[in-house]
């Protein structure tokens, strides 16, 4: 069947450092990648997504490359920053949707 | 501005009592969801709705409800049967014209048993 797995949280960095979650999936056929963000106390919001085999998503700074031969798609951003303080939610769909089970970032002044 | 909206934002349920929770969506989306998040679990489906009158069970839909009288409305009951109700309920929408499809999601509502 299909799933999504994450790196486990929480991660913590200082303001502008390298941000990558790591996002793997398994799946037959070719599922769409999605990335959503959800800040706290909020629903999730749609941060990007790809949907055939080398496409990069991107939004807000953050890209992630859908990877079929490694199955893979990480999410990265060059420097982070305070706002983007948050839970990161990897998800496929492919005849259903499924979903990681969230990594919670922090980002510290 | 077009979007959904989920109601309360905070929910109390005795032991024992079903609760209905709200979620309208004025983005003329034929397909409606709803999800329940767990702390570290993600998200998992509880029901869905492709089209008015009809609505398929998800991954977890023992002990709740719904109804989709309305293209705008998708109302959750939790009844007293669902025995771990505490959880975050999001509430999502698409198009239901794609295979491949964007959810858009709600702001939530965080269900609590006294």
């Amino acid at each position: 069947g299909n799933s999504v797995t994450q790196m486990e949280g929480p991660v913590t960095l200082s303001e502008e450092a390298f941000l990558t979650i790591n996002c793997t999936y398994t799946a037959t056929g070719y599922p769409s990648l999605f990335w959503y963000v959800q800040y706290p106390g909020e629903g999730l919001q749609l941060l990007l997504k790809a949907t055939k085999a080398d496409d990069k998503g991107s939004n807000k700074g953050f890209e992630a490359t859908y990877r079929k031969e490694t199955t893979s798609f990480h999410l990265e951003k060059g420097s982070v920053q305070v706002s983007d303080s948050a839970v990161y939610f990897c998800a496929l769909v492919n005849n259903d949707m499924r979903f990681g089970a969230g990594t919670r970032l922090t980002v510290k002044p | 501005d077009g979007g959904i909206t989920q109601s309360p934002k905070y929910l109390f349920r005795k032991e024992g009592q079903n609760v209905t929770l709200s979620c309208e969506q004025n983005l003329n989306h034929d397909a409606m969801y709803w999800y329940r998040q767990d702390p570290g679990q993600g998200l998992r489906l509880i029901y869905y709705s492709q089209i008015v009158n009809d609505f398929q069970k998800g991954d977890i839909a023992e002990g709740y409800s719904v109804s989709r009288e309305k293209k705008e409305s998708f109302p959750l009951t939790v009844t007293s049967a669902q025995k771990n109700p505490t959880a975050f309920y999001l509430c999502a929408s698409s198009t239901g014209q794609q295979v491949i499809e964007t959810q858009y999601f709600g702001p939530g509502t965080r269900l609590l048993v006294l």
